[in-house]
C-alpha cells in the first residue's frame, strides 16, 4: 500500500526550529519526488520545496530559501523538512506529498503535521 | 508571473453537475494543471492532471463522475452526480519546470 506517514504535532517557541518527518512505503522511495506544502489556518496551500532522494539536490521556494532544509534518508525511506528561525506566521499544517518530479503535480498526500509556534 | 485564479466559492444541488474553473495567468496558457480536493478537516487528495489539450489523467480510485477539460488558459474540473462528500475546497496546481510550483487560492464548493 502506497502511503506517507508523517510525524506528530509540534509546539515550538519563536526562534526555534522544527523537523517534520515523512515515512514512505509501497513505492521506490529513491526515484520519486517528495515535496512539502504548508497550509496556515484558514488559508490555501503553499509550496515550500522538494527533493528526489536519488539526486539529493533539494529545490526550495524563494520565500523559504535559507530557512528550510529538505533531506531524504534512503535507508529509512523517509524524508524530512527542517524549518528554522520559527515565527508565529509559521503556524500551519505541513504536508508531505509524492510526485514524479519536484516541479510537477503531486499524486499522493500525507495527512499533515500541525506545527504551532507560540511563546 | 505564473499565477492561478479560482473563484472563491461555488454551489450546486445534490445529484446535479458543477464545473469549477482554474485560469492560468497571461503567457502561460500551455501549462498543465492538477486538481486536488480537500474535505473539511482533512488533507488534500489528488484528483487529476489536465494537459493544455484537455487530456486528463485521474488519480487512483477517483470515480468516473470526475472529469477534466481545457480551453485556452482555462482548466476545468467537472463533477457529475454531486454527492455530499464532494462538499470541499478544490485547489488547482501548476508548475514551471525547474522554477516553482503554485497553487490557486481554492474554490469552496457547497452541495445544496
Amino acid at each position: 500500500q502506497v502511503q506517507l506517514v508523517q510525524s506528530g504535532a509540534e509546539v515550538k517557541k519563536p526562534g526555534s526550529s522544527v523537523k517534520v518527518s515523512c515515512q514512505t512505503s509501497g513505492f521506490t522511495f529513491s526515484s520519486y519526488a517528495i515535496t512539502w506544502v504548508r497550509q496556515a489556518p484558514g488559508q490555501g496551500l503553499e509550496w515550500m520545496g522538494g527533493v528526489i532522494p536519488i539526486f539529493a539536490s533539494p529545490k526550495y521556494a524563494q520565500k523559504f530559501q535559507g530557512r528550510v532544509i529538505i533531506t531524504a534518508d534512503e535507508s529509512k525511506s523517509t524524508a524530512y523538512m527542517d524549518l528554522t528561525t520559527l515565527r508565529s506566521e509559521d503556524t500551519a499544517v505541513y504536508y508531505c506529498a509524492k510526485g514524479d518530479t519536484i516541479f510537477g503535480p503531486v499524486d499522493l498526500w500525507g495527512r499533515g503535521t500541525l506545527v504551532t509556534v507560540s511563546s | 508571473q505564473l499565477v492561478l485564479t479560482q473563484s472563491p466559492s461555488a454551489s450546486a444541488s445534490l445529484g446535479s453537475s458543477v464545473t469549477l474553473t482554474c485560469t492560468l495567468s497571461s503567457g502561460h496558457s500551455g501549462y498543465a494543471v492538477a486538481w486536488h480536493r480537500q474535505q473539511p478537516e482533512k488533507g488534500p487528495r489528488f484528483l487529476m492532471k489536465i494537459d493544455s489539450d484537455g487530456f486528463h489523467t485521474k488519480g487512483v480510485g477517483i470515480p468516473a463522475r470526475f472529469s477534466g477539460s481545457s480551453s485556452g488558459a482555462e482548466r476545468y474540473l467537472t463533477i457529475s452526480n454531486l454527492q455530499s462528500e464532494d462538499e470541499a475546497e478544490y485547489y488547482c496546481q501548476t508548475w514551471g519546470t525547474g522554477i516553482h510550483v503554485v497553487f490557486g487560492g481554492g474554490t469552496k464548493l457547497t452541495v445544496l
